[in-house]
Protein backbone atom coordinates (compact mmCIF):
# COMPACT_ATOMS: atom_id res chain seq x y z
CA UNK A 1 0.00 0.00 0.00
CA UNK A 2 1.05 3.33 -0.74
CA UNK A 3 2.51 5.51 2.22
CA UNK A 4 1.60 9.15 1.03
CA UNK A 5 -0.81 11.21 -0.38
CA UNK A 6 -0.44 13.72 -2.94
CA UNK A 7 -2.82 16.86 -3.87
CA UNK A 8 -3.80 17.52 -5.72
CA UNK A 9 -4.43 14.39 -8.26
CA UNK A 10 -4.65 16.19 -11.09
CA UNK A 11 -4.20 20.23 -11.78
CA UNK A 12 -4.26 22.17 -14.79
CA UNK A 13 -2.67 25.46 -15.39
CA UNK A 14 -1.23 27.78 -18.36
CA UNK A 15 1.73 28.25 -19.50
CA UNK A 16 4.29 30.80 -17.30
CA UNK A 17 1.93 29.84 -14.10
CA UNK A 18 3.71 27.97 -11.41
CA UNK A 19 2.30 25.03 -10.35
CA UNK A 20 2.04 23.39 -6.55
CA UNK A 21 2.07 20.02 -5.70
CA UNK A 22 1.65 18.36 -2.12
CA UNK A 23 2.71 15.36 -0.19
CA UNK A 24 1.89 13.61 3.16
CA UNK A 25 2.92 10.31 4.56
CA UNK A 26 2.69 8.45 7.21
CA UNK A 27 6.01 7.59 9.08
CA UNK A 28 9.03 9.31 10.16
CA UNK A 29 11.42 9.16 7.20
CA UNK A 30 15.38 9.09 5.77
CA UNK A 31 14.52 11.32 2.61
CA UNK A 32 12.04 12.18 0.56
CA UNK A 33 12.40 12.07 -3.11
CA UNK A 34 10.25 13.78 -5.91
CA UNK A 35 10.08 12.19 -9.79
CA UNK A 36 8.20 13.05 -12.82
CA UNK A 37 6.98 10.53 -15.26
CA UNK A 38 6.26 11.66 -18.74
CA UNK A 39 3.13 8.80 -20.25
CA UNK A 40 4.42 5.55 -20.42
CA UNK A 41 8.17 6.13 -19.64
CA UNK A 42 10.41 5.61 -16.61
CA UNK A 43 10.63 7.91 -13.92
CA UNK A 44 13.20 11.12 -13.62
CA UNK A 45 14.54 12.09 -10.53
CA UNK A 46 13.78 15.79 -9.94
CA UNK A 47 15.05 16.56 -6.22
CA UNK A 48 16.38 14.64 -2.81
CA UNK A 49 15.43 16.56 0.38
CA UNK A 50 16.70 14.90 3.69
CA UNK A 51 14.73 14.66 6.74
CA UNK A 52 17.03 17.35 8.40
CA UNK A 53 16.22 19.95 5.66
CA UNK A 54 13.54 22.05 4.97
CA UNK A 55 14.10 23.88 1.90
CA UNK A 56 15.80 22.43 -1.48
CA UNK A 57 16.01 24.03 -5.24
CA UNK A 58 16.54 23.27 -8.63
CA UNK A 59 16.29 25.67 -11.27
CA UNK A 60 12.51 26.21 -11.30
CA UNK A 61 12.27 23.55 -8.85
CA UNK A 62 11.86 24.56 -5.14
CA UNK A 63 11.18 21.55 -2.53
CA UNK A 64 10.09 22.01 0.84
CA UNK A 65 9.88 19.27 3.85
CA UNK A 66 8.00 19.80 7.15
CA UNK A 67 8.40 16.57 9.25
CA UNK A 68 6.54 17.71 12.11
CA UNK A 69 3.32 17.56 9.55
CA UNK A 70 4.92 14.90 7.68
CA UNK A 71 4.20 16.68 4.12
CA UNK A 72 6.41 18.01 1.44
CA UNK A 73 5.44 20.49 -1.56
CA UNK A 74 7.39 20.95 -4.95
CA UNK A 75 6.44 23.95 -6.54
CA UNK A 76 7.37 24.36 -10.22
CA UNK A 77 7.89 28.01 -11.51
CA UNK A 78 6.95 29.37 -14.80
CA UNK A 79 5.99 26.92 -15.65
CA UNK A 80 6.54 25.64 -19.78
CA UNK A 81 4.22 22.61 -21.83
CA UNK A 82 7.18 20.31 -21.32
CA UNK A 83 6.40 19.98 -17.71
CA UNK A 84 3.03 18.44 -18.90
CA UNK A 85 3.87 14.85 -16.66
CA UNK A 86 3.17 12.61 -13.29
CA UNK A 87 4.62 14.27 -10.30
CA UNK A 88 5.78 11.43 -7.60
CA UNK A 89 6.85 11.97 -4.66
CA UNK A 90 8.79 9.17 -2.38
CA UNK A 91 9.51 8.60 1.03
CA UNK A 92 12.65 6.28 1.94
CA UNK A 93 12.57 5.18 5.99
CA UNK A 94 14.81 1.81 5.30
CA UNK A 95 17.76 1.08 2.61
CA UNK A 96 16.52 2.26 -0.69
CA UNK A 97 13.11 1.06 -0.40
CA UNK A 98 10.80 4.03 -1.98
CA UNK A 99 7.17 4.15 -0.77
CA UNK A 100 5.42 5.94 -3.64
CA UNK A 101 2.05 8.48 -3.28
CA UNK A 102 -0.61 8.46 -6.34
CA UNK A 103 0.86 10.78 -8.14
CA UNK A 104 -0.58 14.05 -9.27
CA UNK A 105 -1.09 14.75 -13.28
CA UNK A 106 0.09 18.16 -14.30
CA UNK A 107 -0.86 19.41 -17.32
CA UNK A 108 0.28 22.46 -18.87
CA UNK A 109 -1.44 24.28 -21.32
CA UNK A 110 0.49 26.28 -24.27
CA UNK B 1 27.93 7.74 -17.87
CA UNK B 2 24.61 5.60 -19.57
CA UNK B 3 21.88 5.55 -17.19
CA UNK B 4 19.52 2.34 -15.84
CA UNK B 5 19.23 0.10 -18.85
CA UNK B 6 15.97 -2.40 -18.62
CA UNK B 7 15.55 -5.34 -21.24
CA UNK B 8 13.36 -5.96 -23.15
CA UNK B 9 11.47 -2.97 -23.48
CA UNK B 10 7.52 -4.41 -24.51
CA UNK B 11 6.96 -8.19 -24.44
CA UNK B 12 3.69 -10.25 -24.40
CA UNK B 13 3.64 -13.04 -22.57
CA UNK B 14 0.59 -16.22 -22.32
CA UNK B 15 -0.82 -17.14 -18.28
CA UNK B 16 0.69 -20.03 -17.20
CA UNK B 17 4.51 -18.42 -18.48
CA UNK B 18 7.44 -17.53 -16.82
CA UNK B 19 9.21 -14.06 -18.13
CA UNK B 20 12.69 -12.60 -16.91
CA UNK B 21 13.51 -9.02 -16.90
CA UNK B 22 16.90 -7.57 -16.85
CA UNK B 23 18.48 -4.68 -15.86
CA UNK B 24 21.94 -2.64 -15.60
CA UNK B 25 22.66 -0.69 -13.26
CA UNK B 26 24.64 2.97 -13.48
CA UNK B 27 28.16 1.96 -13.91
CA UNK B 28 29.25 1.98 -10.16
CA UNK B 29 26.10 1.46 -7.99
CA UNK B 30 26.09 -1.17 -6.72
CA UNK B 31 22.18 -0.97 -5.12
CA UNK B 32 19.24 -2.49 -7.58
CA UNK B 33 15.77 -1.66 -6.65
CA UNK B 34 12.49 -3.41 -8.38
CA UNK B 35 9.51 -1.83 -8.62
CA UNK B 36 5.70 -2.45 -10.21
CA UNK B 37 3.43 0.10 -11.52
CA UNK B 38 -0.12 -0.56 -12.37
CA UNK B 39 -2.86 2.02 -12.75
CA UNK B 40 -4.71 0.43 -10.16
CA UNK B 41 -2.20 -0.07 -7.32
CA UNK B 42 0.63 2.71 -8.31
CA UNK B 43 4.29 1.86 -8.00
CA UNK B 44 4.84 -0.49 -5.38
CA UNK B 45 8.26 -1.87 -4.33
CA UNK B 46 8.86 -5.46 -5.20
CA UNK B 47 12.68 -6.07 -3.91
CA UNK B 48 16.63 -4.46 -3.49
CA UNK B 49 19.28 -6.52 -3.88
CA UNK B 50 22.94 -5.19 -2.68
CA UNK B 51 26.26 -6.66 -3.51
CA UNK B 52 23.91 -9.59 -4.35
CA UNK B 53 22.12 -9.91 -1.25
CA UNK B 54 18.28 -9.27 -1.44
CA UNK B 55 18.03 -6.00 1.33
CA UNK B 56 14.33 -5.86 1.50
CA UNK B 57 11.46 -6.96 -0.22
CA UNK B 58 7.81 -6.12 -0.79
CA UNK B 59 4.22 -7.67 -0.33
CA UNK B 60 4.66 -9.72 -3.78
CA UNK B 61 3.73 -13.64 -3.85
CA UNK B 62 6.65 -16.01 -3.84
CA UNK B 63 5.85 -16.15 -7.88
CA UNK B 64 8.03 -12.75 -8.17
CA UNK B 65 11.67 -13.45 -7.58
CA UNK B 66 15.19 -11.26 -8.45
CA UNK B 67 18.87 -12.09 -7.75
CA UNK B 68 21.95 -9.43 -8.26
CA UNK B 69 25.20 -11.05 -10.49
CA UNK B 70 28.84 -9.77 -8.96
CA UNK B 71 28.69 -7.24 -11.24
CA UNK B 72 25.82 -5.70 -10.27
CA UNK B 73 23.35 -6.38 -12.97
CA UNK B 74 19.94 -7.85 -12.12
CA UNK B 75 16.97 -10.30 -12.87
CA UNK B 76 13.48 -10.36 -11.97
CA UNK B 77 11.49 -13.24 -12.72
CA UNK B 78 7.68 -13.99 -12.66
CA UNK B 79 6.45 -17.57 -12.99
CA UNK B 80 3.00 -18.66 -13.68
CA UNK B 81 1.91 -15.46 -14.76
CA UNK B 82 -1.45 -13.87 -14.52
CA UNK B 83 -3.61 -11.55 -16.35
CA UNK B 84 -2.83 -9.12 -13.19
CA UNK B 85 0.76 -9.57 -13.44
CA UNK B 86 0.73 -6.49 -16.38
CA UNK B 87 2.44 -3.74 -15.96
CA UNK B 88 5.33 -1.64 -16.12
CA UNK B 89 7.93 -3.07 -14.03
CA UNK B 90 10.93 -0.45 -13.23
CA UNK B 91 14.89 -0.92 -12.39
CA UNK B 92 16.32 1.63 -9.92
CA UNK B 93 19.80 1.84 -9.16
CA UNK B 94 22.03 3.53 -5.96
CA UNK B 95 25.45 4.07 -5.35
CA UNK B 96 24.71 2.13 -2.21
CA UNK B 97 21.73 1.72 0.81
CA UNK B 98 21.36 2.34 4.26
CA UNK B 99 21.84 5.97 4.04
CA UNK B 100 19.75 9.13 4.52
CA UNK B 101 20.80 10.84 1.37
CA UNK B 102 21.00 7.96 -1.43
CA UNK B 103 19.34 9.51 -4.95
CA UNK B 104 17.70 6.76 -6.67
CA UNK B 105 17.62 6.45 -10.83
CA UNK B 106 14.93 4.48 -12.81
CA UNK B 107 15.40 2.91 -15.75
CA UNK B 108 12.64 3.16 -19.05
CA UNK B 109 11.03 -0.07 -17.85
CA UNK B 110 9.87 -3.02 -19.52
CA UNK B 111 6.04 -3.04 -19.96
CA UNK B 112 4.74 -6.69 -19.92
CA UNK B 113 1.50 -7.44 -20.97
CA UNK B 114 0.01 -11.20 -20.01
CA UNK B 115 -2.65 -12.63 -22.60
Amino acid sequence: SQQGEEDPQALSIQEGENATMNCSYKTSINNLQWYRQNSGRGLVHLILIRSNEREKHSGRLRVTLDTSKKSSSLLITASRAADTASYFCATVYAGNMLTFGGGTRLMVKP
Amino acid sequence: KAGVTQTPRYLIKTRGQQVTLSCSPISGHRSVSWYQQTPGQGLQFLFEYFSETQRNKGNFPGRFSGRQFSNSRSEMNVSTLELGDSALYLCASSPSTGSSGNTIYFGEGSWLTVV
